[in-house]
């Protein structure tokens, strides 16, 4: 069973579209994050949700827009894509807030914008 | 200044060779944790450890040991005896307790290749 699963795992678009990225995880945890690896590895976190509550909020432009229907789902969705939001997308999640908890992930999306 | 800092960025050794992956960090909060995840060319992020900033203990597990001082704010890792499977992108993590929302700030990356 895949504890964190992202769909899809590639996503080929065009600059100006809107396109969603889905996030699931099966292991009862209350928090879930979006990251961005850059094409040098760099990741940095966009956002957290814990039970359904924005928590983080980074320096994302306001095209991302996070949605948690529920705890165990935390999709991401872009408008207007551009050039530099090609990138891979991580899906995480945790137990809790705490700073103790390890991170799962997810297999990452691959998000090609031309 | 909250940081973490990998300062190599690419390591190549040859099978059965120990190597090091080094990792230093910045914080003034006094507790915190440090993370080591694993990410194999497949591209999923693996967690290896964690540790708290009260736990000075070294720890061995397998091949892995990690080496944690305070003094020099660093959290070592070693692989001892490296095998091809060892191949991978090592990112170093800090978590800070000032925070308390989970955040992880990571640190650049190693990737490490290691040649049959």
């Amino acid at each position: 069973d895949t504890a964190v699963s992202q769909t899809p795992k590639y996503l080929v678009t065009q600059m100006g579209n809107d396109k969603s990225i889905k996030c699931e995880q099966n292991l009862g945890h209350d928090t879930m994050y979006w990251y961005k690896q850059d094409s040098k590895k760099f990741l940095k976190i966009m956002f957290s949700y814990n039970n359904k509550e924005l928590i983080i909020n980074e320096t994302v432009p306001n095209r991302f827009s996070p949605k948690s229907p529920d705890k165990a789902h935390l999709n991401l969705h872009i408008n207007s894509l551009e050039l530099g939001d090609s990138a891979v997308y991580f899906c995480a999640s945790s137990p809790g807030t705490g700073i103790s908890y390890e991170q799962y992930f997810g297999p990452g999306t691959r998000l090609t914008v031309t | 200044a909250q940081k973490v800092t990998q300062a190599q960025t690419e390591i190549s050794v040859v099978e059965k060779e120990d190597v090091t992956l080094d990792c230093v960090y910045e914080t003034r909060d006094t507790t915190y944790y440090l993370f080591w995840y694993k990410q194999p060319p497949s591209g999923e992020l693996v967690f290896l450890i964690r540790r708290n900033s009260f736990d000075e203990q070294n720890e061995i597990s397998g091949r892995y040991s990690w080496n944690f001082q305070k003094s020099t704010s660093s959290f070592n890792f070693t692989i001892t005896a490296s095998q091809v499977v060892d191949s991978a992108v090592y990112f170093c993590a800090l978590s800070r307790g000032s925070s308390n929302t989970g955040k992880l700030i990571f640190g650049q990356g190693t990737t490490l290749q290691v040649k049959p």
